[in-house]
């Protein structure tokens, strides 16, 4: 297993389109986050899913954010009609406990 | 969760070991000590976490005071590919993690 893999690495959109990241977890890990990072920052909590259940979203993700896990796989994340303020590092962590996370290497995006 | 305080910076020279403290006054009994690191342009990496013993591993060392407001994070030798930032997070959820903005740690030749 190569780790959690996030795809793509970077994604460009104009504002007001609609853009979705794609993120494979550890294949034995039943626990998967999105987090998102902007410059000089920490992570800030996103979601949270347990298989395929999403257990908990943040105030941070507004309704033209959502998070699928379909069979407690792969996890996608779509953001519609993105705005400036949308541009950031947006990453992916997935784990068989609550301790240690093992973290993607994100996928950076810029809306210009 | 309790709040953190880390340095926002630190230097170290390149095969002593690196000691990087962090502040939380605030942390209640059930609330566990996490240590990430960041390198340039990737995901953040776990180092390792405790409770109220101190921990080691193969990448770091973990001391927590007896009163757990304070702990530090040792690399025993620090080498270049050490230079990161370095986050202390404080946390009872099983889920959520809050960051604070992390120490840079800065190896020196």
């Amino acid at each position: 297993d190569t780790g959690v893999s996030q795809d793509p690495r970077h994604k460009i959109t104009k504002r007001g389109q609609n853009v979705t990241f794609r993120c494979d977890p550890i294949s034995e890990h039943n626990r998967l986050y999105w987090y998102r990072q902007t410059l000089g920052q920490g992570p800030e909590f996103l979601t949270y899913f347990q298989n395929e259940a999403q257990l908990e979203k943040s105030r941070l993700l507004s309704d033209r954010f959502s998070a699928e896990r379909p069979k407690g796989s792969f996890s996608t994340l779509e953001i519609q009609r993105t705005e400036q303020g949308d541009s950031a590092m947006y990453l992916c962590a997935s784990s068989e406990t609550s301790y240690g996370y093992t973290f993607g290497s994100g996928t950076r995006l810029t809306v210009v | 969760d309790a709040k953190t305080t880390q340095p926002p910076s630190m230097d170290c020279a390149e095969g002593r070991a690196a000691n990087l403290p962090c502040n939380h006054s605030t942390i209640s009994g059930n609330e566990y000590v996490y240590w990430y690191r960041q390198i340039h342009s990737q995901g953040p990496q776990y180092i390792i976490h405790g409770l109220k013993n101190n921990e080691t591993n193969e990448m770091a060392s973990l001391i927590i005071t007896e009163d757990r407001k304070s702990s530090t994070l040792i690399l025993p030798h620090a080498t270049l590919r050490d230079t990161a930032v370095y986050y202390c997070i404080v946390s009872g959820s099983n889920y959520q993690l809050i960051w604070g903005a992390g120490t840079k740690l800065i190896i020196k030749p």
